[in-house]
C-alpha cells in the first residue's frame, strides 16, 4: 500500500520568513495530494491540493509543488504569520478497489511554530 | 454550520464497555469515510461508504469495530469491548464525487476523542 513520509516533524520560523515542508510517497499510482492544517483540538482543514497533471499550484501565500518522477511534493508558505502555527499534514491518495473513491494516506505531520 | 458534524465530541469509557459515535456528513455528500488519529500521527483510514454501502474496510478495523450508514446519510461507528489501545480521535470525512476522473476532496468533521480507562 501507499506510504507517505513527511519532514521535518517540527519547524520554527520567524514571522515573515518562509516555511517549507516536504513529503515523499511510494505508490506511483497516487494522483492527488492534499495538504491539511490542524490546529490543536480542531478538525483537519484542507488548505491546498494538487493533482498529478500539474507541477505547481499557488493560492496567495501558499504553494505546493509536485515532482512525480521523484515522488515527492512540498508545501511552501511565504510571509508566515503567527496564525499559521499549527500541525500540517500531507496526504496522498491511493485507489480503493471499489469505484473511484480514494483512500488518503497521511504523513506524520509537521508542527509549525511561527515566532512573533 | 453546514460542515461535517460528529457526536459526541468527547467520550470517556471503561475498558470492556461498548461505545457508539455518530457522523453527519455535509448534505448531498454521498461518500463518507472514517479515520482514526492517535497523538502525534496523521489520520489512518478505517472504512468507506458510498451511499449506504460499506465498500472498503482497513485491516486496522478489527472485528470489534462495526460501522453503518443505514439510509445513506448519517453514519455510526461502534466499538465493542473497548481496549485502552482504542483511545484515539475518531474522524469522519465526507465528499461529493467530482466530475471526471479527478479525486474528490474530503472534508473532515471535528472528531470524537475517545479515552478508554
Amino acid at each position: 500500500g501507499e506510504n507517505v513520509e513527511q519532514h521535518p516533524s517540527t519547524l520554527s520560523v520567524q514571522e515573515g520568513d518562509s516555511a517549507v515542508i516536504k513529503c515523499t510517497y511510494s505508490d506511483s499510482a497516487s494522483n492527488y495530494f492534499p495538504w491539511y492544517k490542524q490546529e490543536l483540538g480542531k478538525r483537519p482543514q484542507l488548505i491546498i491540493d494538487i493533482r498529478s497533471n500539474v507541477g505547481e499550484k499557488k493560492d496567495q501565500r501558499i504553494a505546493v509543488t509536485l515532482n512525480k518522477t521523484a515522488k515527492h511534493f512540498s508545501l511552501h508558505i511565504t510571509e508566515t504569520q503567527p496564525e499559521d502555527s499549527a500541525v500540517y499534514f500531507c496526504a496522498a491518495s491511493s485507489a480503493l478497489t471499489s469505484g473511484s473513491a480514494r483512500q488518503l494516506t497521511f504523513g506524520s505531520g509537521t508542527q509549525l511554530t511561527v515566532l512573533p | 454550520d453546514t460542515g461535517v458534524s460528529q457526536d459526541p465530541r468527547h467520550k470517556i469509557t471503561k475498558r470492556g464497555q461498548n461505545v457508539t459515535f455518530r457522523c453527519d456528513p455535509i448534505s448531498e455528500h454521498n461518500r463518507l469515510y472514517w479515520y482514526r488519529q492517535t497523538l502525534g500521527q496523521g489520520p489512518e483510514f478505517l472504512t468507506y461508504f458510498q451511499n449506504e454501502a460499506q465498500l472498503e474496510k482497513s485491516r486496522l478495523l478489527s472485528d470489534r469495530f462495526s460501522a453503518e450508514r443505514p439510509k445513506g446519510s448519517f453514519s455510526t461507528l461502534e466499538i465493542q469491548r473497548t481496549e485502552q489501545g482504542d483511545s484515539a480521535m475518531y474522524l469522519c470525512a465526507s465528499s461529493l464525487p467530482s466530475q471526471g476522473p479527478s479525486t474528490d476532496t474530503q472534508y473532515f468533521g471535528p472528531g470524537t476523542r475517545l479515552t478508554v480507562l
